[in-house]
Parts: structure tokens; C-alpha cells; sequence
């Protein structure tokens, strides 16, 4: 079955330290992928996203991810995290073949101490 | 990019009783899409709403519980029929400009059944 995982639900750092998110699927065919933010009271938001070329796509904010295709992951990093980063981060896989939607990892709950 | 109003923000239902939830999009677009986010949990498809045709159920949601309306290309309804505590959720609308761009979301709907 098609799934996004993600392996840390609750993350608290403290500002200036890195962040890694990791993200899984599950899906045979060619797919998009997507990190969205959602802070709080606020809606989903696009953080970054990867199509095709280049692996390593720079989204807002000075986040970046990676695509692993042999790992079928899509990690989301921030070399240095500001207390305005607190939300909830989900990955996300668009199938591009077949059924046509997006999946949706569980979500990463991230709290940054000033 | 698109731009998405959902009424009602929140509200709280008695048991038995059903809401129609609205989904206003700024521009035209084809697919539309409805979502649970139960708490502590990921997004999860209910129902993908093409203009001019029945909307396509996910397994797990039926018709009957969830109806929706479709009317024209930037307006959609889900209406929660017969609700219980267990329906109690937000509720997001979310359209795709597809190709090369990403999903976007309306700010959802926080149902709650008493």
C-alpha cells in the first residue's frame, strides 16, 4: 500500500541547532514529493517541493531537502533553527500515474526553545 | 497560486445532526479535494470533487456519510451527515494547480460533535 512515513513526531531543539526530518514512502511509480508547514492557527503552507532535476531543492526560510531515490526519502534540513520555526512539518507524496493524490506523512511536531 | 475560504472556521455540533461545510477558491480549477485531520493525526483524503461529475470516495468514506457538491469550478460543499463524537475533526478543502505547481489549502474546518 502507498504510505509517507515519518520517523519523529515530537522534535524540540534549541535555536541555532540543526534539524533533520526524516520521510519515507512507499510507492512503485514516478512521484512528486512536498514538505509542508502548518504554524499554528495558520493553514498548510508549501515549504519546498521536488519534481524532477536536481536532488537537493532549497524551499523558504533556508530549508532544504534531499531526494534519495534508492532510499525512497525525502529529508527536510535547516542548518541553524530560529524559535519562529515551532510547527507541525509534513511530507508529502504526490502519485503522478494510476490513482492521482497526495499522501501524506503523520507529521513532526517541532518546538524550538529560545 | 490559489487562494481558499472555508466556512465555517469552527463549530460545535450536537450528535445526529449534520454540517455543511463550504469551499470557496479564487480561481477556476478542476480538482478539488476534501481532507480529515483527526487529532494527533496526518491528513487524510476523503473524497476528490470533479466539476461536473460524482465525487470519487477513498475507501473507508461513503456518499451517504459524506456528500458533497461540486456545483461549479470554484465552489465545493462536504456535508457531515449524521454526526458523532467520532466525526469530530478539522476538516480541510484543498485544490492542486497539478503539473508543476503544489496543493493548496483552505485554513479547515474544527468540527466539533457533542
Amino acid at each position: 500500500a502507498q504510505s509517507v512515513s515519518q520517523h519523529n513526531h515530537h522534535v524540540i531543539l534549541s535555536e541555532a541547532a540543526s534539524l533533520e526530518l526524516g520521510c519515507n514512502y512507499s510507492y512503485g511509480g514516478t512521484v512528486n514529493l512536498f514538505w509542508y508547514v502548518q504554524y499554528p492557527g495558520q493553514h498548510l503552507q508549501l515549504l519546498l517541493k521536488y519534481f524532477s532535476g536536481d536532488p537537493l531543492v532549497k524551499g523558504i526560510k533556508g530549508f532544504e531537502a534531499e531526494f534519495i531515490k534508492s532510499k525512497f526519502s525525502f529529508n527536510l534540513r535547516k542548518p541553524s533553527v530560529q524559535w519562529s520555526d515551532t510547527a507541525e512539518y509534513f511530507c508529502a507524496v504526490r502519485t503522478t500515474s494510476g490513482t492521482y493524490k497526495y499522501i501524506f506523512g503523520t507529521g513532526t511536531r517541532l518546538k524550538v526553545l529560545a | 497560486s490559489a487562494v481558499i475560504s472555508q466556512k465555517p472556521s469552527r463549530d460545535i455540533c450536537q450528535r445526529g445532526t449534520s454540517l455543511t461545510i463550504q469551499c470557496q477558491v479564487d480561481s477556476q480549477v478542476t480538482m478539488m479535494f476534501w481532507y480529515r485531520q483527526q487529532p494527533g493525526q496526518s491528513l487524510t483524503l476523503i473524497a476528490t470533487a470533479n466539476q461536473g461529475s460524482e465525487a470519487t470516495y477513498e475507501s473507508g468514506f461513503v456518499i451517504d456519510k459524506f456528500p458533497i457538491s461540486r456545483p461549479n469550478l470554484t465552489f465545493s460543499t462536504l456535508t457531515v451527515s449524521n454526526m458523532s463524537p467520532e466525526d469530530s475533526s478539522i476538516y480541510l478543502c484543498s485544490v492542486d494547480g497539478w503539473m508543476n505547481t503544489e496543493a493548496f489549502f483552505g485554513q479547515g474546518t474544527r468540527l466539533t460533535v457533542v
